[in-house]
């Protein structure tokens, strides 16, 4: 079992290109989340979806967009790059049963840079 | 929204015991979390509280006084993969964690 897989692990990109950064879980999980984390100012969320067919918007959605055609996949997309959006990226996928701890689980992250 | 304070750095030494402390404001609270994160690497699941009062797990154990928005995370006979940094997440009701901006904590022999 493989948990969460992101890809790619690492990427450098031109300011103005388009990039799709991917997320799959095999945990059968009803909910997802796309975090940024900058130096000093911790994790943020920028979209979520809390079942497959919808999605919502988190702390710092601009510039960002998401699909969630099925339960495993949840690609993050960067229109149109800019520096600003240099940063990891990091998937999180949870149950949200309501009824123990729903904890999100973390995958190894993508580390993205805009120049 | 939440505001989440924690204190950026801390040092101890081997085998001593370090409380890392998470103060929070909240608008909907539905749980506290803490994360280990090591450099480089994903943030791993430590330990959840949504009651008053203290969870123990190991070495490690958690507080929360949700009267006060204050929660801590004690870590006990430190040991150098200890070293990392400790994130506190408040969850809301709509279940969406808000992190706090992390800990580093440095374990030194």
């Amino acid at each position: 079992i493989a948990g969460i897989t992101q890809a790619p692990t690492s990427q450098i990109l031109a300011a103005g290109r388009r990039m799709t950064l991917r997320c799959t879980q095999d945990m059968r999980h009803n909910a997802m989340y796309w975090y940024r984390q900058d130096l000093g100012l911790g994790l943020r969320l920028i979209h979520y979806s809390n079942t497959a067919g919808t999605t919502g918007k988190g702390e710092v959605p601009d510039g960002y967009s998401v699909s969630r055609a099925n339960t495993d996949d949840f690609p993050l997309t960067l229109a149109s790059a800019v520096p600003s959006q240099t940063s990891v990226y990091f998937c999180a996928s949870s149950v949200t049963s309501g009824r123990g701890t729903d904890t999100q689980y973390f995958g190894p992250g993508t580390r993205l840079t805009v120049l | 929204g939440q505001n989440i304070d924690q204190p950026t750095e801390m040092t101890a030494t081997e085998g001593a015991i370090v409380q890392i402390n998470c103060t929070y404001q909240t608008s909907g609270f539905n749980g506290l979390f803490w994360y280990q994160q090591h450099a480089g690497e994903a943030p791993t699941f430590l330990s959840y509280n949504v009651l008053d009062g203290l969870e123990e797990k190991g070495r490690f154990s958690s507080f929360l006084s949700r009267s006060k928005g204050y929660s801590y995370l004690l870590l006990k006979e430190l040991q150098m993969k200890d070293s990392a940094s400790y994130l506190c997440a408040v969850r809301d009701s709509d279940y969406k964690l808000s992190f706090g901006a992390g800990t580093t904590v440095t374990v030194r022999a």
